[in-house]
């Protein structure tokens, strides 16, 4: 069946260092790929999406490449905050547009 | 425009009592959905509906867990008699049928049974 699979974390980086988080999916036909964050004590937000192969998802500085040949959605930000401490899931959609997650990469930025 | 809310927010019960989750979708959505986090098992698919049919059941986790969407404004998650396993995160999610469409979460009913 379908399956995202992401890097573990914790991922502790310095502020303004640079982050990559992998994701990579197993999947029949063409899903659309998803970024989620999820703030300590708060619900999923949608970060990004791409919905076919080599689209670019982007937002607040997060970007995210849909891979087709890898299988990959890696999720990148050129120079990260204390505020971007979260929790990111990596997501496809299946049948029915259910959401399938990622296990989430916890990121911790000290200042 | 509003977004997916749910109630309670927060709830502590005691093992054995029912408990009774709700949500209100995005007006318009056609798809819900219920997820359960947990630190153990993350994000799980509990059930989904399309057009207030439910579609998936499988991840209800046992006969102590039921769902219903008696019209396209409102889902209830149920759970009779709860235990204290069952002390997770539940979101409630709604979208539109399509390639790619966003799937919104509400912000979680927090459930600790004691």
């Amino acid at each position: 069946g379908d399956s995202v699979t992401q890097m573990e974390g914790p991922v502790t980086l310095s502020e303004e260092a640079f982050l990559t988080i992998n994701c990579t999916y197993t999947a029949t036909g063409y899903p659309s790929l998803f970024w989620y964050v999820q703030y300590p004590g708060e619900g999923l937000q949608l970060l990004l999406k791409a919905t076919k192969a080599d689209d670019k998802g982007s937002n607040k500085g997060f970007e995210a490449t849909y891979r087709k040949e890898t299988t990959s959605f890696h999720l990148e930000k050129g120079s990260v905050q204390v505020s971007d401490s979260a929790v990111y899931f990596c997501a496809l959609t299946g049948g029915y547009n259910k959401l399938i997650f990622g296990a989430g990469t916890r990121l911790a930025v000290h200042p | 425009d509003a977004g997916v809310i749910q109630s309670p927010r927060h709830e502590v019960t005691e093992m054995g009592q029912e408990v009774t989750l709700r949500c209100k979708p995005i007006s318009g959505h056609d798809y819900l959905f219920w997820y359960r986090q947990t630190m153990m098992r993350g994000l799980e698919l509990l059930i989904y509906f399309n057009n207030n049919v439910p579609i998936d059941d499988s991840g209800m986790p046992e006969d102590r867990f039921s769902a219903k969407m008696p019209n396209a404004s409102f889902s209830t998650l149920k759970i009779q008699p709860s235990e204290p396993r069952d002390s997770a995160v539940y979101f409630c999610a709604s979208s539109i049928l399509g390639t790619g469409n966003t799937i919104y979460f509400g912000e979680g009913s927090w459930l600790t049974v004691v």
